[in-house]
């Protein structure tokens, strides 16, 4: 987790309400990824982020955006959060696109209620 | 969509065994990795893979690749303890940008 954090930990929101989380790097690496972890499906790739301002869709990524105005800072943003989005996220970052390994930041878990 | 797909599910050994664990995928793939997850923590990367490899060791760990199966295996010699987590292959479609995760095989390895 080194490099990597997110905040926050843990939230409950209720259903409907916006939800912001953010991932930290200070890898100053180019590549930043959002995944969701749910039993059964393993990780799913909500968006990634190949530079600021840069951004691409994921296999899941209705009902969220993101947004990267600086290097260092990723945030997802549920516009209006649904039970179906409990989860927990986990952000990562790496040096290449695709050739070399995925850093793991330490997870957030959100219940939507 | 899943590419890859390990088998077994669970896996549950004493301490000093191997544990095997295997991955299967669909499509061709650039490289294959493996990442290990404790329980309540983020994935930490172990190995990769690249496609015209055929077997690749670190530490305990040794992971072969079959590109004519579309299948890999990561072997965790003489087992200990601390080795339970869950464990997921991860590819990189031919063509892809994206890494794809597999459903992971959760390990205990019982003292």
């Amino acid at each position: 987790d080194a490099g990597i954090t997110q905040s926050p930990r843990h939230k409950v929101t209720e259903t409907g309400t916006p939800v912001t989380l953010r991932c930290h790097q200070t890898e100053n690496h180019r590549y930043m990824y959002w995944y969701r972890q749910d039993p059964g499906h393993g990780l799913r790739l909500i968006h990634y982020s190949y530079g600021v301002k840069d951004t691409d869709k994921g296999e899941v990524s209705d009902g969220y955006s993101v947004s990267r105005s600086k290097t260092e800072d990723f945030l997802l943003t549920l516009e209006s959060a649904t039970s179906s989005q409990t989860s927990v996220y986990f952000c990562a970052i790496s040096e290449s696109l695709n050739s070399y390994e995925q850093y793991f930041g330490p997870g957030t878990r959100l219940t939507v209620t | 969509s899943q590419q890859g797909e390990e088998d077994p599910q669970a896996l549950s050994i004493q301490e000093g065994e191997n544990a095997t664990m295997n991955c299967s995928y669909k499509t061709s793939i650039n490289n294959l990795q493996w990442y290990r997850q404790n329980s309540g923590r983020g994935l930490v990367h172990l190995i990769l893979i690249r496609s015209n490899e055929r077997e690749k060791h670190s530490g305990r760990l040794r992971v072969t690749l079959d590109t004519s199966k579309k299948s890999s295996s990561l072997l965790i010699t003489a087992s200990r303890a601390a080795d339970t987590a869950s464990y997921f292959c991860a590819t990189v479609q031919g063509g892809s940008e994206k890494l794809v995760f597999g459903k992971g095989t959760k390990l205990t390895v019982n003292p």
